[in-house]
C-alpha cells in the first residue's frame, strides 16, 4: 500500500537558518503530494501541494518539488522564522483514477516537530 | 464558506459510554476522512469515505463505525469507548481532479476516556 516516511525529528533552528525537511514516498501511479502545517492547538493547514511530477508547491516562502525519480517531496525554506514553529506533516492522496478523479486515499507521515528560536 | 466543521470540540467519556463525531463539509469534496493524532504517532486513518454512499476502512478501523449520510457529512461512532481511544480526532475533505485538488481539515475534537 501507499506509505510515506518523513524524517526523524524534532528539528531546532536558528532564526534565518535555511529548513529542510525531508520525505519520500511509496505509491504506484501518479499520487498528489502534499505538506500541511499544525500550529500548536490547532488542525491542520494546507501549506503546498503539487499534483505531477516535476511540479514545484510554493506558499509563505516554502517550496516543495514533486521528483519523481526519487519518489521524493522535501520541503525548504531559505530562511525560517521563530512563526513557523510547529509540525510538519508530508502527505499523498492516491493516483488519479481513469476517470481524473481519486479513489480517496489520504496517507501522512508521522510529522516532523520544528522550533526556531530567535 | 465555512469549510470543515467538526463537533463537539472537547468530550469526556466514561469508559463504556458511546458517542458521534459529527463532521460536515461544504465544499463539494467527494472524499472524506475520519484520523486519529495521537502523540508520537502522527495522523492514521480510522475510515475514508471515496464518495456519497462509499466507506472503506484505514489503518486503525477497530472500535469505531462512520456513516457517510450525504455528500457533506461524515460521522464517526464509538459505540463502547476504551481509554485507549483517546485521542485528538480529525476530519477532512478532499476535492482531486484534474483540474483542481483541494484538501482541508476540521479544527479537531479532543476526547477522553476515563
Amino acid at each position: 500500500g501507499n506509505s510515506v516516511t518523513q524524517m526523524e525529528g524534532p528539528v531546532t533552528l536558528s532564526e534565518e537558518a535555511f529548513l529542510t525537511i525531508n520525505c519520500t514516498y511509496t505509491a504506484t501511479g501518479y499520487p498528489s503530494l502534499f505538506w500541511y502545517v499544525q500550529y500548536p492547538g490547532e488542525g491542520l493547514q494546507l501549506l503546498l501541494k503539487a499534483t505531477k511530477a516535476d511540479d514545484k508547491g510554493s506558499n509563505k516562502g516554502f517550496e516543495a518539488t514533486y521528483r519523481k525519480e526519487t519518489t521524493s517531496f522535501h520541503l525548504e525554506k531559505g530562511s525560517v522564522q521563530v512563526s513557523d514553529s510547529a509540525v510538519y506533516f508530508c502527505a499523498l492522496s492516491d493516483p488519479l483514477n481513469a476517470g481524473g478523479t481519486s479513489y480517496g486515499k489520504l496517507t501522512f507521515g508521522q510529522g516532523t516537530i520544528l522550533t526556531v528560536h530567535p | 464558506n465555512a469549510g470543515v466543521t467538526q463537533t463537539p470540540k472537547f468530550q469526556v467519556l466514561k469508559t463504556g459510554q458511546s458517542m458521534t463525531l459529527q463532521c460536515a463539509q461544504d465544499m463539494n469534496h467527494n472524499s472524506m476522512y475520519w484520523y486519529r493524532q495521537d502523540p508520537g504517532m502522527g495522523l492514521r486513518l480510522i475510515y475514508y469515505s471515496a464518495s456519497e454512499g462509499t466507506t472503506d476502512k484505514g489503518e486503525v478501523p477497530n472500535g469505531y463505525n462512520v456513516s457517510r449520510l450525504n455528500k457533506r457529512e461524515f460521522s464517526l461512532r464509538l459505540e463502547s469507548a476504551a481509554p485507549s481511544q483517546t485521542s485528538v480526532y480529525f476530519c477532512a475533505s478532499l476535492s482531486l481532479s484534474l483540474m483542481n485538488t483541494e484538501a482541508f481539515f476540521g479544527q479537531g475534537t479532543r476526547l477522553t476516556v476515563v
